[in-house]
C-alpha cells in the first residue's frame, strides 16, 4: 500500500515561498498514482484543493492559487513538491498530499498525515 | 468555478439514525464526486468514489448516490465510530473543489 509522507519547514516568514517535499513509499510515483494531489486545511476549516499532477508532470491548478504555485514530481526520488510563493498568514494550514491510487480516477485514495506549515514573522 | 455546497452543516444524530448528507454542485460533474470522512487531527478518508462505488474496506452501511448536480451519502445504521466530518468533493474537469464539510454529532 501507499504511503505518504509530508516534509518542509513548519513555519515560514510572510512574502517568502513555502515548500513542501512529500515522499512516496510501498509503490512508484508512476503506479501509486498516477494522480497526485496536494490539499490544504485552515485552522479549523474545511478542505482546500491546491492542484493535481500526473506522474509525467502535467499540472492541474487551483485559479485561485495558480499565480503563486509550483507543483512537480521527482520519479528519481519518488517524491513530489509544492511551491507557493508570495506567502502571508492566510496561507496557514495543513498541507496534504495525496494519490489517487486508481487508473481513470482523480478521488483520493491515500493520503500523508499532514504538516503544519504556520506564516508569521 | 464549480461550487460544492452541503448541507445540512452539522447534523445530531442517535446510534443506529439512518444519516442522509447532501451534496450540490453549481453546474453538472457527471459522476465525478467523492465522499471523504475526517476526524479530529486525521487525515480524509475516502469513502465513495465515481459517486456511488464504495472504497475498499469501507463499512457497507455507507452508500453514495447520485449524478449531475445533486448528491446524497448516506450511512445505514449510524456506528458510534461514524461521528466525524464528510466532505464531498467534485473532480470533474480536472479540478477538485471540495464542499465546506458535515459535522455529525452525538444527539
Amino acid at each position: 500500500q501507499v504511503q505518504l509522507q509530508e516534509s518542509g519547514p513548519g513555519l515560514v516568514k510572510p512574502s517568502q515561498t513555502l515548500s513542501l517535499t512529500c515522499t512516496v513509499s510501498g509503490g512508484s510515483i508512476s503506479s501509486g498514482g498516477p494522480y497526485w494531489s496536494w490539499i490544504r486545511q485552515h485552522p479549523v476549516k474545511g478542505l482546500e484543493w491546491i492542484g493535481y499532477i500526473y506522474y509525467s508532470g502535467r499540472t492541474y491548478y487551483n485559479p485561485s492559487l495558480k499565480s503563486r504555485l509550483t507543483i512537480s514530481v521527482d520519479t528519481s526520488k519518488n517524491q513530489l513538491s509544492l511551491k507557493l510563493s508570495s506567502v502571508t498568514a492566510a496561507d496557514t494550514a495543513v498541507y496534504y498530499c495525496a494519490s489517487a491510487g486508481r487508473l481513470g480516477e482523480l478521488s483520493l485514495r491515500y493520503w500523508g498525515q499532514g504538516t503544519l506549515v504556520t506564516v508569521s514573522s | 468555478d464549480i461550487q460544492m455546497t452541503q448541507s445540512p452543516s452539522t447534523l445530531s444524530a442517535s446510534v443506529g439514525d439512518r444519516v442522509t448528507i447532501t451534496c450540490r454542485a453549481s453546474q453538472s460533474v457527471n459522476s465525478w464526486l467523492a465522499w471523504y470522512q475526517q476526524k479530529p487531527g486525521k487525515a480524509p478518508h475516502l469513502l465513495i468514489y465515481k459517486a456511488s462505488s464504495l472504497d475498499s474496506g469501507v463499512p457497507s452501511r455507507f452508500s453514495g448516490s447520485g449524478s449531475g448536480t445533486e448528491f446524497t451519502l448516506t450511512i445505514s445504521s449510524l456506528q458510534p465510530d461514524d461521528f466525524a466530518t464528510y466532505y464531498c468533493q467534485q473532480y470533474n474537469d480536472y479540478s477538485g473543489t471540495f464542499g465546506q464539510g458535515t459535522k455529525v454529532e452525538i444527539k
